[in-house]
């Protein structure tokens, strides 16, 4: 069946700090990926997606690249700011399906 | 703000009781997807209604029902509810016929506790 797999958390960094959450997946055919991030009390936000092999999807400073070679969409970001302190969920959705597959979400900490 | 929004925020219920969760899509939406979020997991994709019919379901069980009205908002209900259907309720609402089939938006969530 369709997963998706992030690295654990909590990730606590400092402030300017280079980021890096691992996101690998398993699924047939190709789907497309995306990541999304949840703040305290809130909902769901998707911050980028990525649709074909190769494609890079950016926002906010966020970048992630879709590697169908090793079935990744690490999430990156060069300075991360204490703003950014979420829960990241990496999530897969193919084509014709109707529903999204969620990774169990990493916990993110900046600290000033 | 997405424009997609849940009633009521919080809620507690004793097991055994019968729950339904509301949500009112973002204007133009005409499906909504609802997703049950355990404490620190991910979502799980419960079912989706299009156009006031079901549309795909996940593994839940029967007892997890749902609706959708004419004006696309949408409700989901619980019988006999378990200590384990505590958790975080988030529906999303989407337009696969307007811009990404992919975008979903989602609500702020509704609490669940089940004592």
């Amino acid at each position: 069946g369709n997963s998706v797999t992030q690295m654990e958390g909590p990730v606590t960094l400092s402030e300017e700090a280079f980021l890096t959450i691992n996101c690998t997946y398993t699924a047939t055919g190709y789907p497309s990926l995306f990541w999304y991030v949840q703040y305290p009390g809130e909902g769901l936000q998707l911050l980028l997606k990525a649709t074909k092999a190769d494609d890079k999807g950016s926002n906010k400073g966020f970048e992630a690249t879709y590697r169908k070679e090793t079935t990744s969409f690490h999430l990156e970001k060069g300075s991360v700011q204490v703003s950014d302190s979420a829960v990241y969920f990496c999530a897969l959705r193919h084509n014709y399906g109707q529903n999204f597959v969620f990774g169990p979400g990493t916990r993110l900490s900046v600290l000033p | 703000e997405t424009g997609v929004t849940q009633s009521p925020t919080h809620l507690i219920k004793t097991r055994g009781q019968q729950v339904t969760l509301r949500c009112s899509s973002q204007s133009g939406h005409n499906t909504v997807s609802w997703y049950q979020q355990a404490l620190g997991q991910g979502p799980q994709f419960i079912f989706q209604y299009y156009r006031e019919e079901e549309n795909g379901r996940g593994n839940f069980p029967p007892r997890f029902s749902g609706l959708q009205f004419p004006n696309y908002s949408s409700e989901l209900n619980v019988n006999a509810l378990e200590l384990d259907d505590s958790a975080l309720y988030l529906c999303a609402s989407s337009n696969p016929l307007r811009g990404s089939s992919y975008e979903q938006y989602f609500g702020p969530g509704t609490r669940l506790t089940v004592t």
